[in-house]
């Protein structure tokens, strides 16, 4: 199995700046990874896909970066409305795993 | 407008099976290019997903809880039926159907509300 881990766990950061998640994959998903935003008490949220394609609706402030094993989310200027868990989700195999999740805090 | 609901019971006892029920609108189940998954959230926790079946019927598990799912389409209902066999106060979770995205790649674009699952006896 794929194995997914993100880094950091916890992020703290104020807002309007910028702020960069880490996702790895133990082995090459090539480009076959999507990030979800999860808020307390609600379902996640489709933000990227194809570990660069904006979905819709999505605000251009989020974007995603890489390939193969290494993989970023980027905030660029962070919104009250972003303080959130986000979560990276591997399809390059049949066994769709997650990572364990960023929780982004107020600071 | 595509939309998913989750339905089922919120507590069942140790080594009981789970019944959920996804009820869908918005899309046709009828080919490989569309599929409806199941995914659970433990409180507090990350989530795991658990099944995927296609329109054309093809079905996938996850292979460390393989043994004890089943996932079924009754497309005259719209409904998605995922059983999970000899529950345990661990399976306790948010369980979420979701809709995988038209086309070659499986991840999640619409999500229904989730539906809490307690096991305990």
């Amino acid at each position: 199995d794929i194995q997914m881990t993100q880094s950091p766990s916890t992020l703290s950061a104020f807002v309007g700046d910028r702020v960069t998640i880490t996702c790895r994959a133990s082995q090459n998903i090539h480009s076959y990874l999507a990030w979800y935003q999860q808020k307390p008490g609600t379902a996640p949220k489709l933000l990227i896909y194809r570990a660069s394609s904006l979905e819709s609706g999505v605000p251009s402030r989020f974007s995603g970066s890489g390939s193969g094993t290494e993989f970023t989310l980027t905030i660029s200027r962070l919104q009250p409305d972003d303080f959130a868990t986000y979560y990276c989700q591997q399809f390059e195999t049949y066994s769709f795993t997650f990572g364990p999740g960023t929780k982004v805090e107020i600071k | 407008q595509i939309t998913l609901k989750e339905s089922g019971p919120t507590l069942v006892k140790p080594t009981q099976t789970l019944t959920l029920t996804c009820t869908y609108s918005g899309f046709l189940l009828s080919t490989s290019a569309v599929g409806v998954g199941w995914i659970r959230q433990p409180p507090g926790e990350a989530l795991e997903w658990l099944a995927l079946i296609y329109g054309n019927d093809d079905k996938r598990y996850s292979p460390s809880l393989k043994s004890r799912l089943t996932i079924t389409k009754d497309t005259s209902k719209n409904h998605v039926v995922l059983t999970m066999t000899n529950m345990d106060p661990v399976d306790t979770a948010t369980y979420y159907c979701a809709h995988r995205h038209v086309g070659g790649e499986t991840y999640f674009d619409y999500w229904g509300q989730g539906t809490l699952v307690t096991v305990s006896s």
